[in-house]
C-alpha cells in the first residue's frame, strides 16, 4: 500500500445530495492533492494544498468544495453535482510540491 | 499548450519478452519524469523517475530513458510478466516555474499494457 487512504471507496449520489470525499496520508508529507480521472482522459488536477494552505484551485467548479485541516487529512466536500462528475476521485500527497506524489486508492463516484 | 501523450494507445506483448512504452512531452523547461502504473480498481503506483541530468535509470526490471533533445521518455520492462498488465502514465513537473505553474504533475493518457501469456 501507498501510505493514503480513501474513504469511502464507493460512492453513488443524486443531484441533489451533499456527500464527502476523505483523505489521509500516513506519510508525514506536506502537500495534498485532489486528482478527478475520467474515462478516456488524462488526470486532471483538481486542487492542491501545501502546509493546509490551498495553492491551486483548477478552475474547479463551486459545488466541490475542498477542506484541509491539517497536512495528514484531506476532504473534497460535494453537493449538487452532475451525472457528468461521475469519476474516480484520486488522493495523492508528496513531501513537497516538486516531489514524487503518491496516490491512494481513488472513491468512484457515480451521480445519477 | 503544453502537455504529454503517449505514442500507443494499447500494446500487447507475449509473457516473458520485453516491453517498451514510449511518451512525448513538449515543455522544454520540464525537468522531471515520473512512471505510474495504475491496475484495474487502484491508484497510479509509482514505478521510477528521472530528472533531466540523466539520460538513463533502472530499477528492478524497469529502464527509464530520456532523451531530450526530441523530447521523448520511454519505459522499458524486462521480461514482462501477467502482473505487468495496467495501464502505464508518464508524467512530466517543472521544477521551476514556468507558466505560472510549478510543481504540478502534467498526465498523459496512458498506455494499456496487455501480457499474453
Amino acid at each position: 500500500e501507498t501510505g493514503v487512504t480513501q474513504t469511502p471507496r464507493h460512492l453513488v449520489m443524486g443531484m441533489t445530495n451533499k456527500k464527502s470525499l476523505k483523505c489521509e496520508q500516513h506519510l508525514g508529507h506536506n502537500a495534498m492533492y485532489w486528482y478527478k480521472q475520467s474515462a478516456k482522459k488524462p488526470l486532471e488536477l483538481m486542487f492542491v494544498y501545501n502546509f493546509k494552505e490551498q495553492t491551486e484551485n483548477n478552475s474547479v467548479p463551486s459545488r466541490f468544495s475542498p477542506e484541509c485541516p491539517n497536512s495528514s487529512h484531506l476532504f473534497l466536500h460535494l453537493h449538487t453535482l452532475q451525472p457528468e462528475d461521475s469519476a474516480l476521485y484520486l488522493c495523492a500527497s508528496s513531501r513537497g510540491r516538486q516531489e514524487t506524489q503518491y496516490f491512494g486508492p481513488g472513491t468512484r463516484l457515480l451521480v445519477l | 499548450g503544453e502537455s504529454v501523450g503517449l505514442h500507443l494507445p494499447t500494446l500487447s506483448v507475449q509473457e516473458g519478452d520485453n516491453s517498451i512504452i514510449n511518451c512525448a512531452y513538449s515543455n522544454s523547461a520540464s525537468d522531471y519524469f515520473i512512471w505510474y502504473k495504475q491496475e484495474s480498481g487502484k491508484g497510479p503506483q509509482f514505478i521510477i523517475d528521472i530528472r533531466s541530468n540523466m539520460d538513463k535509470r533502472q530499477g528492478q526490471r524497469v529502464t527509464v530513458l530520456l532523451n531530450k533533445t526530441v523530447k521523448h521518455l520511454s519505459l522499458q520492462i524486462a521480461a514482462t510478466q501477467p502482473g505487468d498488465s495496467a495501464v502505464y502514465f508518464c508524467a512530466e513537473n517543472t521544477m521551476v516555474r514556468y507558466g505560472g505553474s510549478q510543481g504540478n504533475l502534467i498526465f498523459g493518457k496512458g498506455t494499456k499494457l496487455s501480457v499474453k501469456p
